[in-house]
C-alpha cells in the first residue's frame, strides 16, 4: 500500500523567500507521485508529476521538485514567493494500478 | 470544454435524510473517483471506478454507494446522512490511474 507524508501542516514564508514543502512516500512499487494545489474554495489543480524520467520535475507557476529515491523524498520548492503562491499543496503517490493516495496537506501563507 | 462538473456546489441535509451527488466528465475518463476533504485530513478515497459497470471501495465507503452505467457519470449516494458527513466532497476523473486527475469544484454538504 502507499502512503504520503507531509511534514508541517502550515508553512510561512517572506515574499520573495524560498518556498520548501515536504513530501515523503511510502510505496512497495516504483511509485507516481503528484504535487497539486487547492486555492481557496476551489478544487484541485496539478503542480507537476514525477513519472519515472527525470528526477527533477519542472511544473507551473515556477515550482519544481526532486526525487530522491534513497530519501523516499518528493519535496517541492520555489526559489521566490510570491503572494499568489498562498494556497494549500498537496502531495499524493500512485502505483499506477491504484487511485492517488494523498498526504494530509500543507498550507503556504506568504508574508509581504 | 467543461471538464468535471459536480452538482450541487451546496447541500445541507437532515440526519437520515438521503441524496445523490452527482458527477460528470466530458472528457472520456475510464477512471473516475470520490474523495472526501476535511480539515487536517486531507482527500480520502471513498470509491472508485475504472470503467463503466465496475466500482471498488476506497479507504472510508461505510454509509456510500455508487453506480456507473455510463463513462461519463459516477454520482454518489448518501443513503442515511450522518453528521459525520458533513464534508467537502470532490469528484475526479484520469485517462489513468497514474496520469493527471481532473477534480470538479466540489460539494460542501452539511448535516445537522
Amino acid at each position: 500500500a502507499q502512503s504520503v507524508t507531509q511534514l508541517g501542516s502550515h508553512v510561512s514564508v517572506s515574499e520573495g523567500a524560498l518556498v520548501l514543502l515536504r513530501c515523503n512516500y511510502s510505496s512497495s512499487v516504483p511509485p507516481y507521485l503528484f504535487w497539486y494545489v487547492q486555492y481557496p474554495n476551489q478544487g484541485l489543480q496539478l503542480l507537476l508529476k514525477y513519472t519515472s524520467a527525470a528526477t527533477l520535475v519542472k511544473g507551473i507557476n515556477g515550482f519544481e521538485a526532486e526525487f530522491k529515491k534513497s530519501e523516499t523524498s518528493f519535496h517541492l520548492t520555489k526559489p521566490s514567493a510570491h503572494m499568489s503562491d498562498a494556497a494549500e499543496y498537496f502531495c499524493a503517490v500512485s502505483s499506477g494500478n491504484t487511485p492517488l493516495v494523498f498526504g494530509k496537506g500543507t498550507r503556504l501563507s506568504v508574508i509581504a | 470544454n467543461a471538464g468535471v462538473t459536480q452538482t450541487p456546489k451546496f447541500q445541507v441535509l437532515k440526519t437520515g435524510q438521503s441524496m445523490t451527488l452527482q458527477c460528470a466528465q466530458d472528457m472520456n475518463h475510464e477512471y473516475m473517483s470520490w474523495y472526501r476533504q476535511d480539515p487536517g485530513m486531507g482527500l480520502r478515497l471513498i470509491h472508485y471506478s475504472v470503467g463503466a459497470g465496475i466500482t471498488d471501495q476506497g479507504e472510508v465507503p461505510n454509509g456510500y454507494n455508487v453506480s456507473r452505467s455510463t463513462t461519463e457519470d459516477f454520482p454518489l449516494r448518501l443513503l442515511s446522512a450522518a453528521p459525520s458527513q458533513t464534508s467537502v466532497y470532490f469528484c475526479a476523473s484520469s485517462y489513468l490511474l497514474n496520469t493527471e486527475a481532473f477534480f470538479g469544484q466540489g460539494t460542501r454538504l452539511t448535516v445537522v
